[in-house]
C-alpha cells in the first residue's frame, strides 16, 4: 500500500509567479486535504476535495485554487505568489470527509518565495 | 480567540521526567481528536488519538474533556527520541465541509 507522496520536495519561485503543488493520495483514499505551515505554526487548513468536488476552504483567498482527478490525486494552484506564501504545503488524504481516524500526511513542498 | 490553543513552550525537560501538555478548544461541536508529533522540517504523524474514556499507549496517556473543552497530552519517563513538536487537532465540522483544525503546537526538548 503505497503512502501519500507529494512532489516536488523543494521549489523556489519569483514573488508575482505562480505555482503548482501535486499530491498522490493513498491507495483506496478519496479525500485529499491541503494545509499550509508557516515557520513556527501550526498547519492551517486550505481546502479539502472529496470525490473531484470542493468539500469546505479554509480562510485562503482566491488565488488559492485546487483540483482533484478521477484517480483522486490532487494539484493545489497559487497564483500571484506573495513573499508570505513561503511555507511548507501538506497533503494528507483520507477514506471519505468523516475521517475519524486522523489523517496521513505526505512529507510535504517547502515553497520559498523570494 | 483561536480555535485550538497550546501551552506556548518550549519545554525542556530532563530524560526520565514526566511532562503533559494541555490544549482548549473553542467550537464546542468538535467530534474527535487527536495528537500528532512532528519532527523538525518533517510531516506530522498521528501520535494518537484521544477518545472520551481516556487512553493509553505506552507511556504516552490523552485525556479529553468535552465540558471543558480540553485536551492533555502525557508523556512518562521520557526519552531523548521524545524530542518533538506535539500537535492538537481536533476535527470540526465547519460550514461548507469538515477538517482538521491544528493548534500552534508545543515544542519538547528532552535534555540527556
Amino acid at each position: 500500500e503505497t503512502g501519500v507522496t507529494q512532489s516536488p520536495t523543494h521549489l523556489i519561485k519569483t514573488r508575482g509567479q505562480q505555482v503548482t503543488l501535486r499530491c498522490s493520495s493513498q491507495s483506496g483514499h478519496n479525500t485529499v486535504s491541503w494545509y499550509q505551515q508557516a515557520l513556527g505554526q501550526g498547519p492551517q487548513f486550505i481546502f479539502q476535495y472529496y470525490r473531484e468536488e470542493e468539500n469546505g476552504r479554509g480562510n485562503f483567498p482566491p488565488r488559492f485554487s485546487g483540483l482533484q482527478f478521477p484517480n483522486y490525486s490532487s494539484e493545489l494552484n497559487v497564483n500571484a505568489l506573495e513573499l508570505d506564501d513561503s511555507a511548507l504545503y501538506l497533503c494528507a488524504s483520507s477514506l471519505g470527509v468523516q475521517e475519524v481516524w486522523g489523517y496521513t500526511f505526505g512529507s510535504g513542498t517547502r515553497l520559498t518565495v523570494v | 480567540r483561536k480555535e485550538v490553543e497550546q501551552d506556548p513552550g518550549p519545554f525542556n525537560v530532563p530524560e526520565g521526567a514526566t511532562v503533559a501538555f494541555n490544549c482548549t478548544y473553542s467550537n464546542s461541536a468538535s467530534q474527535s481528536f487527536f495528537w500528532y508529533r512532528q519532527d523538525c522540517r518533517k510531516e506530522p504523524k498521528l501520535l494518537m488519538s484521544v477518545y472520551s474514556s481516556g487512553n493509553e499507549d505506552g507511556r504516552f496517556t490523552a485525556q479529553l474533556n468535552r465540558a471543558s473543552q480540553y485536551i492533555s497530552l502525557l508523556i512518562r519517563d521520557s526519552k531523548l527520541s521524545d524530542s518533538a513538536t506535539y500537535l492538537c487537532v481536533v476535527n470540526m465540522r465547519q460550514s461548507g465541509g469538515q477538517n482538521f483544525v491544528f493548534g500552534p503546537g508545543t515544542r519538547l526538548s528532552v535534555l540527556p
